[in-house]
């Protein structure tokens, strides 16, 4: 079957770094997708890999290892708005994407 | 309207009920998509569009149906609604067939009693 596996909530820092692990085994794989999720609303999209290696976009970097089935998410210089849901997601052969059940990630000052 | 909205925002449904949830978007986008999120599970697809005309099934397509008329709307119907369908129901629509980022609606939280 298909899984995408990810930690089920992660607690830091204000200011510090976190890295979000995402592992996944899938039918085929067309890219990689993080999103973000605040509470009662509605995930907004983040980063996409392809290829391996490092996307980095401001404060928020993304790499992806195809061959290990491994991404994650890094977020640094946190900021108390960044406590938030993150979500990683899978494009399957049939085009279709799997999620993960999400990581929430809990910033304290 | 701007982006992706959907109709109600909540809603308390008795079961057995019929109800029709609404997705709408402006963004001209191909394909859309109906998700369920359930606490402690991923979004899981219900049903899909890659254009108007035409439809599929997703991972949980029992007991919901939808209709692709145009490409803006995309409406998704509880024939006879069951507690096991109490969730919060997230449209969303990407460009280029199903290979763009999706992008989602601000949810429909429905409960059914």
């Amino acid at each position: 079957g298909q899984n995408i596996d990810q930690p089920t909530e992660m607690t830091a820092t204000e200011g510090a770094i976190v890295q979000i692990n995402c592992t996944y085994q899938t039918s085929g794989f067309n890219g990689l997708f993080w999103y973000q999720q605040h509470a009662g609303e509605a995930p907004t999209f983040l980063s996409y890999n392809v290829l391996d290696g490092l996307e980095e976009k401001g404060r928020f970097s993304s790499f992806l290892s195809r061959s290990k089935g491994y991404s994650y998410l890094l977020l640094k210089e946190l900021q108390m708005k960044d406590s938030a849901s993150y979500l990683c997601a899978v494009r399957d052969s049939n085009y279709q994407l799997i999620w993960g059940a999400g990581t929430k990630l809990i910033i304290k000052p | 309207i701007a982006g992706i909205t959907q109709a109600p925002t909540s809603q308390i449904l008795a079961a057995g009920r019929r109800m029709t949830l609404r997705c709408t978007q402006d963004m001209r986008h191909n394909a859309m998509y109906w998700y369920r999120q359930d606490l402690g599970l991923g979004l899981r697809l219900i049903h899909y569009s890659n254009t108007a005309g035409t439809t599929g099934k997703g991972e949980v397509p029992d007991g919901y149906s939808v209709s692709r008329a145009n490409t803006d709307d995309f409406p998704l119907t509880l024939a006879s609604a069951v507690p096991s369908q109490t969730s919060v129901y997230f449209c969303a629509s990407s460009g280029e067939g199903s290979t763009d980022t999706q992008y989602f609606g601000p949810g429909t939280r429905l409960t059914v009693l």
